[in-house]
């Protein structure tokens, strides 16, 4: 079964850096994922797409500061110079064959 | 720009049924998957379905089989989604959300535009 682990909060100091987990299932660690940022009153928002070597493609207007990267069956969301707008959750996602798959999502919060 | 923009706010009973539209501009509906995704109060995204546009054929979560319609009009650029038999734990956000690679190019399932949401209150 396709599924997609996230820890639950992370947090980091204004103007650090803050990387995000992402894990697939057993038997899934070649997949490509997404991230997504949802912020508190607004809509779901696409950061990137994150391959299993590393490779990533941003969304419209994502700015340097987010960048994405690849460990096994990992995938990972780095913010570096974190801002005080970043305080958000943030989900992971993928998809098989006629389905698509959310991980549980992960609280930022900024300090 | 793609813009994706959703009806407003509902109140329904439960039993009843709620639908919600997601109207598409920026590009052609029916060259992109649309997809709708669910947020329960507290709760994370949900994948509920997906519909193509451009021949109506729809793919929906186990879950929400029994209950869930997506529909399109192309005319209009809308996609709809209607769940009936609401009950209390339907209460939530729904968001409509357009899949990045054109059907055509049958490539990868990220979704790369979302709507702003419309938020669903099943109480009696």
């Amino acid at each position: 079964q396709l599924v997609l682990t996230q820890s639950p909060s992370a947090s980091a100091s204004l103007g650090a850096s803050v990387k995000l987990a992402c894990t697939l299932s057993n038997g899934h660690s070649r997949y490509a994922i997404a991230w997504h940022q949802l912020q508190p009153e607004k809509g779901p928002r696409f950061l990137m797409k994150v391959n299993s070597d590393g490779s990533h493609t941003k969304g419209d207007g994502i700015p340097d500061r987010f960048s994405g990267s690849s460990s096994g069956a990992e995938r990972y969301l780095t913010i570096s110079s974190l801002q005080s707008e970043d305080e958000a959750d943030y989900y992971c996602q993928t998809w098989d064959s006629g389905i698509r798959v959310f991980g549980g999502g992960t609280k930022l919060t900024v300090l | 720009q793609v813009q994706l923009v959703q009806s407003g706010a509902e109140v329904k009973k439960p039993g009843a049924s709620v639908k919600v539209s997601c109207k598409a501009s920026g590009y052609t509906l029916s060259s992109y998957y649309m997809h709708w995704v669910r947020q329960a109060p507290g709760q994370g995204l949900e994948w509920m379905g997906m519909i193509n546009p451009s021949g109506g054929s729809t793919s929906y979560a186990q879950k929400f089989q029994d209950r869930v319609t997506m529909t399109r009009d192309t005319s209009t650029s809308t996609v709809y989604m209607e769940l009936s038999s609401l009950r209390s734990e339907d209460t939530a956000v729904f968001y409509c959300a357009r899949e990045r690679d054109p059907i055509a190019v049958a490539g990868s399932g990220e979704f790369d535009y979302w709507g702003q949401g419309t938020l669903v209150t099943v109480s009696s």
